[in-house]
């Protein structure tokens, strides 16, 4: 079975500051992994995934994550937030010979003017 | 446009009254899903079909019943079974291909009194 652990329920930060949302897993197979975001009232959005390959993955809009396989993290990070990356972001893994994704709980990320 | 569509945005129904919510996706996806989020908890997996005509439970399928008659369909009906049916369900779908991500639709609030 697969566990995904989001180690902070709430993230609050100024705009143009760092920030990084932390993500854990537990899985006995080998697993793809997801960020998804939601904004309020809405379903979710991929953020970015990890499939194979390099470690280090980008979106379009600055955010990254890398695969960490002895830690088997996954966190996710940018270098300068905005206003409008207020929003909640879910960790997800889905085995590779699977079709079950498994959700974390969600982080909430703020940021502040 | 291609995409997922759930309807309707907002349902009200009252105790004991079966409720079916609609999902509809365009994108010639195979599998499709259905989760249930409620607040803190995350995304918890009701249902999800994987081909036409065939679907499995997920880890909460207790008081919930789905069909798949059709490809771009999946329909889940929240029976006055379900001790607490309040919450936002989110219907999703994704390619035969398991490296790839879930598409998700806008959701449905649904309110039982």
């Amino acid at each position: 079975a697969q566990s995904v652990t989001q180690l902070d329920s709430q993230v609050p930060v100024f705009e143009e500051a760092p920030v990084e949302l932390r993500c854990n897993y537990s899985s006995s197979v080998s697993v793809y992994l997801f960020w998804y975001v939601q904004y309020p009232n809405q379903g979710l959005q991929l953020l970015l995934k990890y499939l194979s390959g390099s470690t280090l993955v980008e979106s379009i809009n600055g955010f990254e994550a890398e695969f960490n396989k002895s830690q088997t993290s996954f966190h996710l990070r940018k270098p300068s937030v905005h206003i409008s990356d207020t929003a909640e972001y879910f960790c997800a893994v889905r085995p590779t010979g699977g079709f079950k994704t498994i959700f974390g709980a969600g982080t909430r990320l703020f940021v502040k003017a | 446009d291609g995409g997922i569509t759930q309807s309707p945005k907002y349902l009200f129904r009252k105790e004991g009254q079966n409720v079916t919510l609609s999902c509809e996706q365009n994108l010639n996806h195979d599998a499709m899903y259905w989760y249930r989020q409620d607040p803190g908890q995350g995304l918890r997996l009701i249902y999800y079909s994987q081909i036409v005509n065939d679907f499995q439970k997920g880890d909460i399928a207790e008081g919930y019943s789905v069909s798949r008659e059709k490809k771009e369909s999946f329909p889940l009906t929240v029976t006055s079974a379900q001790k607490n049916p309040t919450a936002f369900y989110l219907c999703a779908s994704s390619p035969r291909d398991r490296g790839g991500e879930q598409y998700f639709g806008p959701g449905t609030r649904l309110t039982v009194t």
